[in-house]
């Protein structure tokens, strides 16, 4: 079974902190994603990886980065929190994209920036 | 730019009964893949149903199967003999063949009641 954590469930932090938040796959995958949820607006993709060390922005980067080091660990960084990132975080992983594979989640960073 | 549309917030059952969960998309690709996921209320994201645009045999799985109709670009859930665990947020994608990136619906919640 694939297993995609993250590193905490729920996260508090005060407008201006640097944030960083860690997904960590156990499969092997080569592709990993960090996806913001927001009620009305499903999931729209941070940013993604295909490999260790290389990074695409996805719909709404602005205000994150991105560091992939090692191969099943994928971390998402705000620089300075502001209070409209306050939001639900969700990591994924998933295989090349050659095959019709899915994409396989973690169970979410409830991030609240007050 | 493809778009995935799920025009109901929300829906509800009746344990037992049958419910079709609705999504349109927009592309001018014609080689994709579709998907239903869903999410409970603990957040895990899990993989319900996915259709290969290539494959006019609505895919199936259980009691979750689809009604693809690629002309009009609708790619319906319907859950049959619904339980109370089918409770959850439902989640439309689209991926295009030759990349892994997936793009969501706003998701439709489920209600079931007993």
């Amino acid at each position: 079974d694939v297993k995609v954590t993250q590193s905490s469930r729920y996260l508090v932090k005060r407008t201006g902190e640097k944030v960083f938040l860690e997904c960590v796959q156990d499969m092997d995958h080569e592709n990993m994603f960090w996806y913001r949820q927001d009620p009305g607006l499903g999931l729209r993709l941070i940013y993604f990886s295909y490999d260790v060390k290389m990074k695409e922005k996805g719909d709404i980067p602005e205000g994150y980065s991105v560091s992939r080091e090692k191969k099943e660990r994928f971390s998402l960084i705000l620089e300075s929190a502001s209070t409209n990132q306050t939001s639900m975080y969700l990591c994924a992983s998933s295989q090349t994209p050659d095959s019709p594979d899915t994409q396989y989640f973690g169970p979410g960073t409830r991030l609240t920036v007050l | 730019a493809q778009t995935v549309t799920q025009s109901q917030p929300e829906m509800s059952v009746q344990e037992a009964e049958t419910v079709t969960l609705s999504c349109t998309y927009d592309t001018s690709e014609s080689d994709y893949y579709l998907f239903w996921y869903k999410q409970p209320p603990s957040r895990q994201m899990i993989l319900v149903i996915r259709q290969e645009a290539y494959k006019q045999q609505n895919a199936t799985e259980n009691r979750f199967s689809v009604n693809f109709q690629k002309a009009a670009k609708s790619f319906s859930l319907k859950i049959s003999d619904s339980q109370l665990g089918d409770a959850a947020m439902y989640f439309c994608a689209y991926r295009s063949y030759n990349t892994d990136k997936l793009i969501f619906g706003t998701g439709t919640r489920l209600q079931v009641f007993p």
